[in-house]
């Protein structure tokens, strides 16, 4: 049973650029959630997609999108990428109707800004 | 909105001692309390959790306390080993009558010393 996976696993990019970092849910998963974990810090929430919609989001500025897929995959977008978005990049699924349950997450994205 | 403060922020003790690690929480609503164990290089991985009707939890060497009342809650890692080496985070989820988003504490790291 594959559990979450994300793509790819480190990134490198330059100030001004746009990056799209990818998530598959765990099998049976119809949620994801998005968390940005700056070094030596805690897990930030991004924003949540069930079904395809923006359920939740956190204090990110519009620069962060996402999407989800009819296959309950996910990507996150960020524009014009700033020296302070170099973060891990965590992936979790869950269960829409089972939100208190818990999240699983992915070993992440390490993005660094240039 | 939900605020879980964290402390300490980094703990060492020696193998074979007790560990134990404390978080508070703000909003009075939240019901679920996961906490999550992160190694080097890894996602969070779900070491226990407690519902807000039970005042604690047990699992082998692990153990979760809740004061619903004081709105603090803690875990407890008994005869610790090197492999117990991580950080950790708590988290508080705010129920369902408010975003439904994990809100987490900022991290603990915990070294064993051999």
């Amino acid at each position: 049973d594959a559990g979450v996976t994300q793509s790819p696993t480190h990134l490198i990019k330059t100030r001004g650029q746009q990056v799209t970092l990818r998530c598959s849910p765990k099998s049976g998963h119809d949620t994801v959630s998005w968390y940005q974990q700056a070094l030596g810090q805690g897990p930030q929430f991004i924003f949540q997609y069930y079904e395809e919609e923006e359920r939740q989001r956190g204090n990110f500025p519009d620069r962060f999108s996402g999407h989800q897929f009819p296959n309950y995959s996910s990507e996150l977008n960020v524009n014009a990428l700033l020296l302070g978005d170099s973060a891990l990049y965590l992936c979790a699924s869950s269960l829409y109707v089972q939100r208190d349950q818990p999240q699983h997450f992915g070993d992440g994205t390490r993005l660094s800004i240039l | 909105g939900e605020n879980v403060e964290q402390h300490p922020s980094t703990l060492s003790v020696q193998e074979g001692d007790s560990a134990v690690i404390k978080c508070t929480y703000s909003d009075s609503a939240s019901n679920y309390f996961p906490w999550y164990k992160q190694e080097l290089g890894k996602g969070p991985q779900l070491i226990i959790d407690i519902r807000s009707n039970v005042g604690e939890k047990k699992d082998q060497r692990i153990a979760v306390t809740l004061n619903k009342t004081a709105k603090h809650f803690s875990l407890h890692i008994t005869e610790t080993q090197p492999e117990d080496s991580a950080v950790y985070f708590c988290a508080a989820f705010p129920g369902y009558s408010s975003a439904s988003k994990i809100i987490f504490g900022s991290g603990t790291r915990l070294s064993i010393r051999p």
